[in-house]
């Protein structure tokens, strides 16, 4: 079956620009959540969504980001105004209740 | 507050030998547990998890991972390593009473030498 997949794989943008990278998560899973990885660093924990709850934002790191998921499936991270310091690969994975994650190939984003 | 830790940024063993990957965390309550595996230019891939029953769990590619309430670790073993298994891996533990929120170690490269 289809795992997790992210668009685009790579994404160029200048200082300034607004990105938005998406997430199609397994079908059926309930749970989705977004992270950043940094240039050998660990993984970051940005969002989750939850069923119809509403999603655990805490791990944001500023108001440029925001993310949204639409009828329960895909979830669209958008980052306003960026900033250098925001190049890493954003992952994206979904899960059942209790259950592992699975991932997606991320987003590679670089900002000039 | 959860956190996980993976004290070793690195962890170098000649192929043919035994292998630990270590971690410990902190929950208020109760645990899962979760090991995932990446490898260059690739997503991460689940490995092993613990929810609940023997403490011993076995996982994909021969790695196992023991869960220690007293010691609060949950260390990645595997009996004979491949240079195929160097990659980086990241130790995740949620509390199974709080939130679904999970939280990842730093991570931990192995690298196994021929």
């Amino acid at each position: 079956g289809a795992g997790v997949s992210q668009s685009p794989s790579n994404k160029v943008t200048e200082k300034g620009k607004d990105v938005e990278l998406r997430c199609d998560p397994i079908s059926g899973h309930t749970a989705l959540y977004w992270y950043r990885q940094s240039l050998g660093q660990g993984l970051e924990f940005l969002i989750y969504f939850q069923g119809n709850s509403a999603p655990d934002k805490s791990g944001l790191p500023s108001d440029r980001f925001s993310a949204e998921r639409t009828g329960g499936s895909v979830s669209t991270l958008t980052i306003q105004r960026t900033q250098q310091e925001d190049s890493a690969v954003y992952l994206c994975a979904s899960s059942l209740l209790r259950a592992e994650q699975f991932f997606g190939p991320g987003t590679r984003l670089t900002v000039l | 507050a959860q956190s996980v830790a993976q004290p070793e940024d690195q962890v170098n063993v000649a192929e043919g030998n035994p292998l630990t990957v270590k971690c410990t965390y902190s929950v208020s309550g109760n645990p899962y547990l979760f090991w995932y595996v990446q490898y260059p230019n690739r997503g991460l891939q689940f490995l092993l998890k613990y929810i609940t029953g023997d403490n011993l769990v076995k996982g994909s590619y021969g790695f196992e991972a023991e869960f220690n309430k007293s010691q609060t670790s949950f260390h990645l073993k595997k009996p004979s390593a491949l240079v195929s298994d160097s990659a980086l891996y990241f130790c995740a533990v949620r509390d199974r009473e709080g939130t679904y929120k999970y939280i990842f170690g730093t991570g931990t490269r192995l690298k196994v030498l021929a």
